[in-house]
């Protein structure tokens, strides 16, 4: 079964850290992109960012919001993508969900979430 | 404010047809392929249509999807209590390299 699963969530201070994992399995990780997406409380899908695979150098990109904050790594070894969050702002409270970013198929598979709330 | 511009909700009875529009340019839409997201209550979203009219395995047939244009539309025909949930459409934007999503749509099944 292809399963990813969102890990890291928690209450944090706004200007620190967290970190997020997206643990992966059922699928050959490194031929996938991978996506985060969050969803603020009452809102809607926000793009986050996203790393492609390897092949493609594991290239990054991110939402506005998050640019020079945000860094999205992986590691092959472990089938696991990251979202290091940096200088949290009370705005980055939100569900957080990583998705199997398949291109042209769209987002085809994504986790059940974890909850990021920034508040001091 | 989005680039793509759905309403805030829709609703219909159940087996009736209901459709939920998507509304882009010339640079979303007009030129890019369009995704449908399905968000039921307390749930993470999930992929129902993808290049436009294309549907994942285990999507079944009563949602379809269609280009026209700047615009696209999700249909679900055949509507059933279990299809109420937010709906999003969604786009690849070149210039900024990334995802964008519709605003959601709440499809209320009355």
């Amino acid at each position: 079964e292809v399963q990813l699963v969102e890990s890291g969530g928690g209450l944090v201070q706004p200007g620190r850290s967290l970190r997020l994992s997206c643990t992966t399995s059922g699928f050959t990780f490194g031929d996938y992109a991978v996506s985060w997406v969050r969803q603020a409380p009452g809102k809607g899908l926000e793009w986050v960012g996203f790393i492609r695979r390897k092949p493609y150098g594991g290239a990054t990109g991110y939402a506005a919001s998050v640019k020079g904050r945000f860094t999205i790594s992986r590691d092959e070894s472990k089938s696991t993508a990251y979202l290091q969050m940096n200088s949290l702002k009370t705005e980055d409270t939100a569900i957080y969900y990583c998705s199997r970013d398949s291109g042209i198929y769209g987002m085809d598979v994504w986790g059940q979430g974890t909850t990021v709330t920034v508040s001091s | 404010q989005s680039v793509l511009t759905q309403p805030p909700s829709a609703s219909a009875t159940p087996g009736q047809r209901v459709t939920i529009s998507c509304s882009g340019s010339s640079s979303y839409i007009g030129s890019t392929s369009v995704y449908w997201y399905q968000q039921l209550p307390g749930a993470a979203p999930k992929l129902v249509i993808y290049s436009n009219n294309q549907r994942p395995s285990g999507v079944p047939d009563r949602f379809s999807g269609s280009k026209s244009g700047t615009s696209a539309s999700l249909a679900i025909s055949g509507l059933r209590s279990e299809d109420e949930a937010d709906y999003y459409c969604a786009t690849w934007d070149d210039s900024l390299s990334g995802w964008v999503f519709g605003g959601g749509t709440k499809l209320t099944v009355l």
